[in-house]
């Protein structure tokens, strides 16, 4: 059975720090890995994807990694804002049919001013 | 592409009425998933259908819950006998069928609300 888990589950930083989401995973050789955001009462935005057979992929502040070998994941944010605040999902999302998306609990970050 | 489009955005329904939750899969997605959101919860997994088939519903509950995805139209959810505990927000996702390089994309959401 496929599992994602996320930690920390929730962290809450100054504005401006560099900060790290670690998201593990069981077994993701069929899987690509997503990343999302959920703001509070809106649905779910994609970040970044990375396909099973990338490492990393960056887009502006953000840059996602991918260690299949050793089943994780990380998020990096760059110069954190108060707009990044929000629940932060890894997601693994099948590369052929007939796999349901596997989630993971979530980290709730919170950036202070 | 008009992306993930699930409709109604809102829906507020009283205790034994029926309530229908319409997704409509990005273009040229044909597997569709729903999940359910409890308040201050994570999202959890509930049905994963494709063109005329579900595929895994191990997440449904056994009683007054059903979905469909016929070879026409939008997956529908519906909801028999709505009761308090089924408020919630529901999710819908598509994603492409065969090999994806494209991962999965998400609708805005329903949100259901039982009076």
């Amino acid at each position: 059975k496929q599992e994602v888990t996320q930690i920390p589950a929730a962290l809450s930083v100054p504005e401006g720090e560099n900060l790290v989401l670690n998201c593990s995973f069981t077994d993701s050789a069929i899987y690509n890995l997503q990343w999302f955001r959920q703001d509070p009462g809106k649905g779910l935005t994609s970040l970044l994807l990375i396909q099973s057979s990338q490492r990393e992929q960056t887009s502006g502040r953000l840059n996602a990694s991918l260690d299949k070998s050793s089943g994780r994941s990380t998020l990096y944010i760059a110069a954190s804002q108060p707009g990044d605040s929000a629940t932060y999902l890894c997601v693994l999302t099948p590369i052929q049919g007939a796999q349901k998306l596997v989630f993971g609990q979530g980290t709730r970050l919170t950036i202070n001013p | 592409n008009a992306g993930v489009m699930q409709n109604p955005r809102h829906l507020v329904r009283r205790r034994g009425q029926e309530a229908r939750l319409r997704c409509s899969p990005m273009k040229g997605h044909s597997h569709v998933y729903w999940y359910r959101q409890l308040p201050e919860e994570g999202l959890k997994f509930m049905v994963y259908l494709q063109k005329e088939n579900i595929i895994d519903e191990s997440g449904m509950p056994k009683e007054r819950f059903s979905a469909e995805f016929p070879k026409e139209g939008p997956s529908i959810l519906r909801i028999q006998q709505v009761v308090r505990g089924d408020s919630a927000a529901y999710f819908c996702a598509s994603s492409p069928p065969g090999t994806s390089k494209d991962g999965a994309f998400f609708g805005q959401g329903t949100r259901l609300t039982v009076v």
